[in-house]
């Protein structure tokens, strides 16, 4: 199994609370992902890092920020949550833009 | 708009009964990959398929990549209640690598 370790893996919150999800990775993967997965939506990218310091945008990026300070971790933070976050995010790690995607095992967040 | 397109969305089956789960998309894709993902878990690589018309085999799955490489398909002979999960199907935009595109997924459930 790839070393990818999510932390914490349930969190329940209060709205407007600021709330940070770490990914830690023991791989040495380059490439870095944050989803969010929802009944009907599927997964869906948040933000992704290609490289330390270096992140993008996905297509659910709003109210949400990442920093990737080292190799091994890629952080996604929610400013001021609110209840739409409510949600299970998976981190994801991949050696190379177009390789297979190695998965966290999520952390469940409620947004109260 | 959803660009992979699975079906069923649902199914439930007896044990030893065969099923088909259909990704499809009006976009040609470079390479599709199909996870599996179980309750409290990550999704999980099952295989990629990369060339047009290619068969994979693993165990009792069978996969196909269309010839136009705009679809796929993942068949199961003998359904086990092992193979309860989440079907995942993601792939590679022709001449967009830097994000995988994901299904909604098939939710199987095999009953012994």
């Amino acid at each position: 199994d790839a070393g990818i370790t999510q932390s914490p893996r349930h969190k329940v919150t209060e709205t407007g609370t600021p709330v940070t999800l770490r990914c830690h990775q023991t791989e040495n993967h380059r490439y870095m992902y944050w989803y969010r997965q929802d009944p009907g939506h599927g997964l869906r990218l948040i933000h992704y890092s290609y490289g330390v310091k270096d992140t993008d945008k996905g297509e659910v990026s709003d109210g949400y920020s990442v920093s990737r300070s080292k190799t091994e971790d890629f952080l996604l933070t929610l400013e001021s949550a609110t209840s739409s976050q409510t949600s299970v995010y998976f981190c994801a790690i991949s050696e190379y833009v177009v390789g297979i995607q190695y998965f966290g095992a999520g952390t469940r967040l409620s947004v109260l | 708009t959803q660009l992979l397109e699975q079906s069923p969305q649902f199914l439930s089956i007896q044990e030893g009964e065969n099923l088909t789960v259909y990704c499809n998309s009006s976009s040609v894709f470079s390479s599709l990959q199909w996870y599996r993902q179980e309750p409290g878990e990550g999704p999980v690589l099952l295989v990629t398929v990369v060339t047009g018309g290619e068969v994979k085999k693993l165990k009792r799955l069978t996969f196909q990549f269309g010839d136009a490489r705009k679809d796929s398909s993942l068949h199961i002979t003998a359904a086990q209640p092992g193979d309860t999960g989440l079907y995942l199907c993601a792939g590679f935009e022709a001449g967009n690598n830097r994000k995988l595109i994901w299904g909604l997924g098939t939710s199987l459930a095999v009953n012994p």
